[in-house]
């Protein structure tokens, strides 16, 4: 099976500044890739989905980018606050054409007031 | 919240014990999941279900069994586990089995096994 790897298990960053969060893959690239945020303790809820053929993705203080030539998908969140102190997932396609998710391990990101 | 409700959210059970996850979703989606989240672990597939119809079982032992009613709930049957199958239950839906499809996640179970 496809993997993905979020090599930092933990980010801490100043309020105000950008938070960038990696997710790598391996194998071939895959059609799309998602994000999740998890807050301790509950189920991760969905935030972003990037097509392979879209480079860059917004929604509102978010940013997600897909490399295939790195074989990466970065997250940004700008202007990060507190309240965005979460673990955030990546995930992609367990194979071509498939529904399932395999998951990356998340990052801890604590944003410090 | 998400639309997907678990019950319980805590559940301490002993070895011998038998006891049963609950998901309920009432937004109409026709795929639904079970994920395990070990500490330290990505989350991992445990069964999926589509229309009522069991689609995947990923090398799940035989200790946890499934069940799923009708499209709306979801249940996941426990019994002789080991202190191993400690984790955090996640159910989860979708509108269908279909790439590019977000899933909706319930607050999950904490299960301890003693």
């Amino acid at each position: 099976s496809q993997k993905i790897e979020q090599n930092s298990e933990a980010l801490n960053i100043q309020e105000g500044k950008t938070a960038t969060l990696t997710c790598n893959y391996t194998n071939y690239s895959p059609a799309y890739l998602q994000w999740y945020r998890q807050d301790p303790g509950r189920g991760p809820v969905f935030l972003l989905l990037i097509r392979e053929n879209e480079k860059e993705k917004r929604k509102e203080r978010l940013k997600v980018t897909f490399d295939t030539t790195l074989k990466q998908s970065l997250f940004h969140i700008t202007a990060s606050q507190p309240a965005d102190s979460a673990t955030y997932l990546c995930a992609r396609p367990r194979g071509a054409g498939s529904y399932q998710l395999t998951f990356g391990k998340g990052t801890k990101l604590s944003v410090i007031p | 919240e998400t639309g997907v409700t678990q019950t319980p959210r805590h559940l301490v059970m002993g070895m011998t014990n038998k006891k049963s996850l609950k998901c309920e979703q009432h937004l109409g989606h026709n795929a639904m999941y079970w994920y395990k989240q070990s500490a330290k672990k990505p989350l991992e597939l445990m069964f999926v279900y589509s229309l009522e119809e069991r689609v995947e079982n990923n090398s799940v032992p035989s200790r946890f069994s499934p069940e799923c009613p009708n499209s709306s709930h979801l249940f996941l049957h426990l019994h002789t586990l080991q202190p191993e199958d400690s984790a955090l239950y996640l159910c989860a839906s979708s509108q269908d089995m279909l790439p590019n499809t977000e899933a909706f996640f319930g607050q999950g179970t904490r299960l301890t096994v003693v």
